[in-house]
């Protein structure tokens, strides 16, 4: 069985700039989640995808945007990147029970200049 | 809104002490509550869940309580191990009806020192 992947491990952009990072769910998950963790804090929702399509979100705004593709896997886009954007960016796959548990890949660490 | 409160950190142990990191929750109906350790340099790795009120979780020698009077879900090892050393974090998954999504508390950091 593999776990949950994303690419790419880490990146670093200029402000201004927009970033699409990349989540494999793990084998027979359908639902992805991506959470946003500043340094020292626990991390922050940002959105959920459920069949294509965005199933919840957080408190970010709009420039923050995703994708999720038949075979379950998803990107998260950012656009117009900003200082405070530098962060680890974690995506967690899941079943779509209420109950169901999270499993969360490494993280793309994102570092804005 | 949803929210977990966690005791703070740093914690410094000596390796065979015992551990306890306090979670509080603050959440409408009932809902999953979960501890994720996080290994320097690494994402989260589920630790141990409960779904319901006096479930106990538990794992690696971890456990924790499903306390809804208290509204706690305190972390708790008996002998702590340097490999232990890590990020912890508690977290809920409210109950309603829609995206599952986790709310964490600010992490401890936890150091066992041989």
């Amino acid at each position: 069985e593999t776990g949950v992947t994303q690419s790419p491990t880490h990146l670093i952009k200029t402000r201004g700039q927009q970033v699409t990072l990349r989540c494999s769910s793990q084998s027979g998950h359908n639902t992805v989640s991506w959470y946003q963790q500043a340094l020292g804090q626990g991390p922050q929702f940002i959105f959920q995808y459920y069949r294509e399509e965005e199933n919840g979100r957080g408190n970010f705004p709009p420039r923050f945007s995703g994708l999720q593709f038949p075979n379950y896997s998803s990107e998260l886009n950012v656009n117009a990147l900003e200082l405070d954007d530098s962060a680890l960016y974690l995506c967690a796959s899941s079943l779509r029970t209420k109950q169901e548990t999270q499993y969360f890949g490494p993280g793309t660490r994102l570092l804005v200049l | 809104g949803d929210s977990v409160t966690q005791m703070e950190g740093p914690v410094t142990l000596s390796e065979e002490a015992f551990l306890t990191i306090n979670c509080t929750y603050t959440a409408t109906g009932y809902p999953s509550l979960f501890w994720y350790v996080q290994y320097p340099g690494e994402g989260l790795q589920l630790l141990l869940k409960a779904t319901k009120a006096d479930d106990k979780g538990s794992n690696k020698g971890f456990e924790a309580t499903y306390r809804k009077e208290t509204t706690s879900f305190h972390l708790e090892k008996g002998s702590v191990q340097v490999s232990d050393s890590a990020v912890y974090f508690c977290a809920l998954s409210p109950s309603i009806q829609g995206a599952q999504k986790l709310v964490f508390g600010q992490g401890t950091r936890l150091t066992i020192n041989p």
